[in-house]
């Protein structure tokens, strides 16, 4: 299994301009997480769907941040406009859950994001 | 979810054992263990996790008291690819998976 597969590695963009992020996650996997890391706040969990339903977006930090998961195997984080604060590494991470389940999440390689 | 307190930092010596805790006083009674580790610059990698019993794989022992209050995490022999950030968190089991990251704990190995 190639595990969860994000992109782009690295994006470099202006303020102002629209980034978008993408993630495939795991095949078979019905859960999807979107976390966003900097130095000053760690890891935060900005949005989960499940079954590719938006189950709790209580983490995005503004109407900049929009998430999709179109079917099972695509799932995109956008933001627009972006801003220099808006700059960290955006983690996707899936899983597979079920009723009682002791879900492990297996995360991507991140994409390291850069507004100038 | 139950908070969890570590400690920001800990050296170990390479070849040593590295016993890292983690306090979690409020837990609930069906709230699991987990631990991860994140590797400098990669995402974070599952470890172990447990429900009051002691659990050992093949990366790690976890170690949860009676009381369910604390737990260790051991890594039998430390090398230096163990040096990254350890997150301890604790939550209920169910169908959607959500994790709370904390600050974890940095866990130097030095030779």
């Amino acid at each position: 299994d190639a595990g969860v597969i994000q992109s782009p590695r690295h994006e470099v963009t202006e303020m102002g301009q629209e980034v978008t992020l993408r993630c495939k996650p795991i095949s078979g996997h019905n859960s999807l997480f979107w976390y966003r890391q900097t130095m000053m706040r760690g890891l935060e969990l900005l949005i989960y769907f499940n079954n590719n339903v938006p189950i709790d977006d209580s983490g995005m930090p503004e109407d900049r941040f929009s998430a999709k998961m179109p079917n099972a195997s695509f799932s995109t984080l956008k933001i627009q406009p972006s801003e220099p604060r808006d700059s960290a590494v955006y983690f996707c991470a899936s899983s597979w859950g079920g009723t009682g389940r002791n879900e492990k999440l297996f995360f991507g390689s991140g994409t390291q994001l850069s507004v100038l | 979810d139950a908070k969890t307190t570590q400690p920001p930092s800990m050296d170990c010596a390479e070849g040593r054992a590295a016993n890292l805790p983690c306090n979690h006083s409020t837990i609930s009674g069906n709230e699991y263990v987990y631990w991860y580790r994140q590797i400098h610059s990669q995402g974070p990698q599952y470890i172990i996790h447990g429900l009051k019993n002691n659990e050992t794989n093949e990366m790690a022992s976890l170690i949860i008291t009676e009381d369910r209050k604390s737990s260790t995490l051991i890594l039998p022999h430390a090398t230096l690819r163990d040096t990254a950030v350890y997150y301890c968190i604790v939550r209920v089991a169910g169908n959607t998976g959500k994790l709370i990251f904390g600050q974890g704990t940095t866990l130097q190995v030095k030779p």
